[in-house]
C-alpha cells in the first residue's frame, strides 16, 4: 500500500530566504504525487502535482517540487519566503497501477515565516 | 467558477446523536469524494462517487456513516449515532473524473468542523 512521510512537523524560515517543506513516499508503481495547502477555517488548496514528464514542477505562488525517484522524495520548495505563505502543508500520493487506489495524504508540516 | 460548497461549517452534538453534513461539488465534476481530517492529521479518504455510484468507501464505517449522491451531483454525508472519536474536520472534494481520474485534481470545499461532546 502507498504511504507518504513528512518528517518535519513544523517549519520555521525568515521571510525572504528560500523554504523547503519535505515529502518521501512509498508505493509500488511509479507515484503520482500532489501538494496542498491549509490556511485556518479552510480547506485544501492544490498547489502543483507531479504526473510524468520533468521532474521539476512549478505551481501556484512561486512554489515549486522536484520529484527524485531514486531518492523517493518530492520536496515543496519556494525560492523567497513570504509571511502570507504561513500555513499548513500537505504532501499526497497515489499509486496508479490501479486506477481507484486512493489520494493518501501525509500528516503535514506547518510552514512559519516570520518577518 | 464556484469551489465545492458544503454547510453546515461548524457542528456541535452530543455522543449518540445524529448528524448530517451536505456538499455541492463544483459544476461538471463527476468525482466527489468525503474525507475526515482529524486534529493533527492529513485527511483520509471515507468515501468516493463516480456520478452517483460509489468507487470505493473500504474506509467508511458503515454501521453508523452513511452517504448518497442520488442524482450525481450534491451529496450527504450522515453519522448515527455520533461517538467522540467522530470529532474532526469533514471535508468534501471534487474533480472531473474524465480519462484518467487517477491524475485528478481534487478541488476541496471549506469543511465541516464538528465537535462531540
Amino acid at each position: 500500500a502507498q504511504s507518504v512521510a513528512q518528517p518535519e512537523d513544523q517549519v520555521n524560515v525568515a521571510e525572504g530566504n528560500p523554504l523547503t517543506v519535505k515529502c518521501t513516499y512509498s508505493v509500488s508503481g511509479n507515484p503520482y504525487l500532489f501538494w496542498y495547502v491549509q490556511y485556518p477555517n479552510r480547506g485544501l488548496q492544490f498547489l502543483l502535482k507531479y504526473i510524468t514528464g520533468d521532474n521539476l514542477v512549478k505551481g501556484s505562488y512561486g512554489f515549486e517540487a522536484e520529484f527524485n525517484k531514486s531518492q523517493t522524495s518530492f520536496h515543496l520548495k519556494k525560492p523567497s519566503a513570504l509571511v502570507s505563505d504561513s500555513a499548513l502543508y500537505f504532501c499526497a500520493v497515489r499509486d496508479p497501477p490501479q486506477e481507484n487506489t486512493p489520494l493518501v495524504f501525509g500528516k503535514g508540516t506547518r510552514l512559519s515565516v516570520i518577518a | 467558477e464556484a469551489g465545492v460548497a458544503q454547510s453546515p461549517r461548524y457542528k456541535i452534538i452530543e455522543k449518540r446523536q445524529s448528524v448530517a453534513f451536505w456538499c455541492n461539488p463544483i459544476s461538471g465534476h463527476a468525482t466527489l469524494y468525503w474525507y475526515q481530517q482529524i486534529l493533527g492529521q492529513g485527511p483520509k479518504l471515507l468515501i468516493q462517487f463516480q456520478n452517483n455510484g460509489v468507487v470505493d468507501d473500504s474506509q467508511l464505517p458503515k454501521d453508523r456513516f452513511s452517504a448518497e449522491r442520488l442524482k450525481g451531483v450534491d451529496s450527504t454525508l450522515k453519522i448515527q449515532p455520533a461517538k467522540l472519536e467522530d470529532s474532526a474536520v469533514y471535508l468534501c472534494a471534487s474533480s472531473l473524473g474524465r480519462g484518467t481520474p487517477s491524475t485528478d485534481t481534487q478541488y476541496f470545499g471549506p469543511g465541516t468542523r464538528l465537535t462531540v461532546l
